[in-house]
């Protein structure tokens, strides 16, 4: 089956760097790709929408500087958590649809911001 | 839009008995699927079983079942046989099927655990 990779699986920073993480379709070339974020026992919340070559479409309340998408290519989605801060520690999601429809996602990124 | 609403944080069984996990939904879009996904302790998210909204046959796969009522705008899954290894967050979800752009709304969640 189609898989969606994620790099990297975990980070540990200290406050007011920025981190990058990457999402990767594998076998399939993917429309759409999504951003989640997950914060303990909770669920899944969407941040952003993007489509490749174009600017990502993001959920209210989420800012757009804070957490840049970049979608370069069909295979390639990163998000760039930009001056972390310990509120932004959390579980990163990404998801990857592909031209029939179906959604695969990631493995996850766990971000922990000293 | 769309809402999902699951009504049990949390729900035991014993090993090779049968559980039903409830999902209820709301949403103004006639094409929609609904659909159940399982995420272990280890974070990822595992796709189960789908189910269109215009689909006469109640969803099976495996040990997975969907009781699609569309009038009642539920879509339990039924879990059969549950094993240890079934353990896990489970959430529904829902996705309008219409042209355009359509996103994947998630449920809160209902956490599974299945003793010896």
């Amino acid at each position: 089956g189609a898989v969606v990779s994620q790099h990297p699986s975990w980070v540990i920073c200290k406050s007011g760097t920025s981190v990058k993480i990457e999402c990767r379709s594998l076998d399939f070339q993917a429309t759409t790709m999504f951003w989640y974020r997950q914060f303990p026992k909770q669920s899944l919340m969407l941040m952003a929408t993007s489509n490749e070559g174009s600017k990502a479409t993001y959920e209210q309340g989420v800012e757009k500087d804070k957490f840049l998408i970049n979608h370069a290519s069909l295979t390639l989605s990163t998000l760039t958590v930009t001056s972390a801060h310990p509120e932004d520690s959390s579980f990163y999601i990404c998801s990857a649809r592909s031209v029939d429809e179906t959604q695969y996602f990631g493995p996850g990124t766990r971000l922990l911001v000293l | 839009a769309q809402k999902i609403t699951q009504t049990q944080p949390g729900m035991f069984v014993q090993e090779k008995e049968a559980v039903t996990l409830d999902c209820t939904y709301d949403t103004s879009d006639q094409s929609y699927g609904l659909f159940w996904y399982k995420q272990p302790s280890s974070g990822e998210m595992i796709f189960l079983i789908y189910q269109g909204s215009y689909d006469e046959q109640n969803a099976t796969e495996g040990r997975y079942s969907l009781n699609f009522q569309k009038a009642r705008k539920s879509a339990n899954l039924v879990i059969s046989a549950s094993q240890l290894g079934d353990s896990a967050m489970y959430f529904c979800a829902m996705r309008a099927m219409n042209t355009g752009f359509q996103k994947l709304v998630f449920g809160t969640g209902t956490r599974l655990l299945v003793s010896p």
